[in-house]
C-alpha cells in the first residue's frame, strides 16, 4: 500500500513554544491530506482538511490560529501547533487521500510541559 | 450528518476464539475501509470494499460489505494475540469518495 510518513514521531516541548509536524506522502501525490487528533482509547477526531495550494478547512471548534496548516506541495502538509500548552498534548495523526482510500502516517505524540 | 456506529466497542476474548465486529450506518457509502491501529501508531489499512455484498478475505480476516452499502462486518477466525488493537471502519461518500467518516472503533484484546 501507499506510504505516508510523519515526523517527528515524538516531541516534548515547553509551554509557549511552537511545534511543527510534517506529513509526507512518499509514493503518490495527495491533493488532500487530513489532520486528526486522538485522545487515549478514543477514535480519531478530524481537525482539518488540508488542500494543496489553498487554505485548509477546519472542523468546528478547531482554532485556525492555534493549529496552522500548510500544504505547499502535493506530497507535504505541515501542522504547526502555535504557543503550545499542556492541554494541546495529544497524539496527532495525518492521512493522505488516494482516489479511494486513506493512508495514515505513523502519528506524532506531542507532550507539552 | 453521516454517522457510523461500531459494535461492540470493547471485546476481550481468549486466543483461538472467533469474533465479529460490526459497522453500521443509515447512510450509503461509495466504499468502506477497515483499519487496525496499535497503541502509539497510526491506523493501517486492512481492506477496502466497494461493491454491495462484496466479501474479501485477508488470511483469518473476512470482510463483508452489506448489499445496500450501509454496513459492513469484520470476522476474525481463531484470533491471536497479534490481532489485538483498535479496529476502525471508515465510510467514503460523495461522487468521488471525497468525504470519509470514521466509526468510534472497536477495541479488541486477545488474551493468550
Amino acid at each position: 500500500g501507499a506510504v505516508v510518513s510523519q515526523h517527528p514521531s515524538w516531541v516534548i516541548c515547553k509551554s509557549g513554544t511552537s511545534v511543527k509536524i510534517e506529513c509526507r506522502s512518499l509514493d503518490f501525490q495527495a491533493t488532500t491530506m487530513f489532520w486528526y487528533r486522538q485522545f487515549p482509547k478514543q477514535s480519531l477526531m478530524l481537525m482539518a482538511t488540508s488542500n494543496e495550494g489553498s487554505k485548509a478547512t477546519y472542523e468546528q471548534g478547531v482554532e485556525k490560529d492555534k493549529f496552522l496548516i500548510n500544504h505547499a506541495s502535493l506530497t507535504l502538509s505541515t501542522l504547526t501547533v502555535t504557543s503550545a500548552h499542556p492541554e494541546d498534548s495529544s497524539f496527532y495523526i495525518c492521512s493522505a487521500r488516494s482516489p479511494r482510500e486513506l493512508f495514515f502516517g505513523e502519528g506524532s505524540r506531542l507532550t507539552v510541559l | 450528518t453521516q454517522l457510523l456506529e461500531q459494535s461492540p466497542q470493547f471485546l476481550s476474548i481468549q486466543e483461538g476464539e472467533n469474533l465479529t465486529v460490526y459497522c453500521n450506518s443509515s447512510s450509503v457509502f461509495s466504499s468502506l475501509q477497515w483499519y487496525r491501529q496499535e497503541p502509539g501508531e497510526g491506523p493501517v489499512l486492512l481492506v477496502t470494499v466497494v461493491t454491495g455484498g462484496e466479501v474479501k478475505k485477508l488470511k483469518r480476516l473476512t470482510f463483508q460489505f452489506g448489499d445496500a452499502r450501509k454496513d459492513s462486518s469484520l470476522h476474525i477466525t481463531a484470533a491471536q494475540p497479534g490481532d489485538t488493537g483498535l479496529y476502525l471502519c471508515a465510510g467514503a461518500d460523495g461522487n468521488y469518495g471525497q468525504n470519509f467518516v470514521f466509526g468510534p472503533g472497536t477495541r479488541l484484546s486477545v488474551l493468550p
